[in-house]
């Protein structure tokens, strides 16, 4: 089965605190997965893949097959992080399953 | 700039009645994905389109249906709306094989009463 479990569906951080949004996936192959944000009254948007090895305003995903994780996380929260988080995967060539999202809420 | 256009922002119908959303993509992609996004569950996939005229079934089709006679539009159908598909509704478009990424259009909130 593929799936993709966001756990929280709500995380409250202080602003300069660290943020780590969790991500699991189930899946036999070998997968890609992304991380989509969307901020208030705007379109869902890509914010990094693993494949890229990238990082985007700050944040970072590391992909670990043995745990089935893809982990958001960045050092500092600033209060323009607060958004809905998703996380995806790609299971197959022209598809994406999404988790549930998680929202961040970065407080003053 | 990619650009994808729902035509409404947001719809106001009653069970039973057909419902049509629109959605109109100006990059050229060969893909077009339906998806519905609601609390707690996450955005789920009802349909896709890997070309003119074909469709694939995504998670959960029951109730809808699509179109897809030109290229840059996409059409999701709802055949006779139950209160059960109050949602808000995404369109996104992509290259073959989702290469960059998927481009989400700003989306419709229906409300079936």
């Amino acid at each position: 089965a593929q799936r993709v479990t966001q756990p929280e569906k709500l995380l409250s951080v202080f602003k300069g605190a660290p943020v780590e949004l969790k991500c699991n996936y189930s899946y036999s192959g070998s997968p890609e997965l992304f991380w989509y944000v969307q901020y208030s009254r705007q379109r869902l948007q890509l914010l990094l893949r693993h494949i890229s090895r990238e990082s985007i305003k700050g944040f970072t995903a590391d992909l670990n097959k043995g745990e089935t994780s893809f982990h958001l996380k960045k050092p500092f929260a600033q209060e323009e992080d607060s958004a809905m988080y998703y996380c995806a995967l790609k299971p197959q060539v022209d598809k994406l399953v999404f988790g549930a999202g998680t929202i961040l809420r970065v407080k003053s | 700039d990619v650009k994808v256009t729902q035509s409404s922002r947001y719809l106001v119908k009653r069970t039973g009645e057909k419902v049509f959303l629109e959605c109109v993509q100006d990059m050229d992609h060969e893909n077009m994905f339906w998806y519905r996004q609601d609390p707690g569950l996450g955005l789920r996939l009802i349909y896709f389109s890997y070309d003119v005229k074909m469709k694939e079934k995504g998670d959960i089709p029951e109730g809808y249906s699509v179109s897809r006679e030109k290229k840059e539009r996409f059409s999701l159908i709802l055949e006779s709306a139950s209160t059960n598909q109050t949602s808000m509704y995404l369109c996104a478009s992509s290259l073959p094989n989702l290469r960059e990424k998927l481009f989400f259009g700003s989306g419709t909130q229906l409300s079936v009463l």
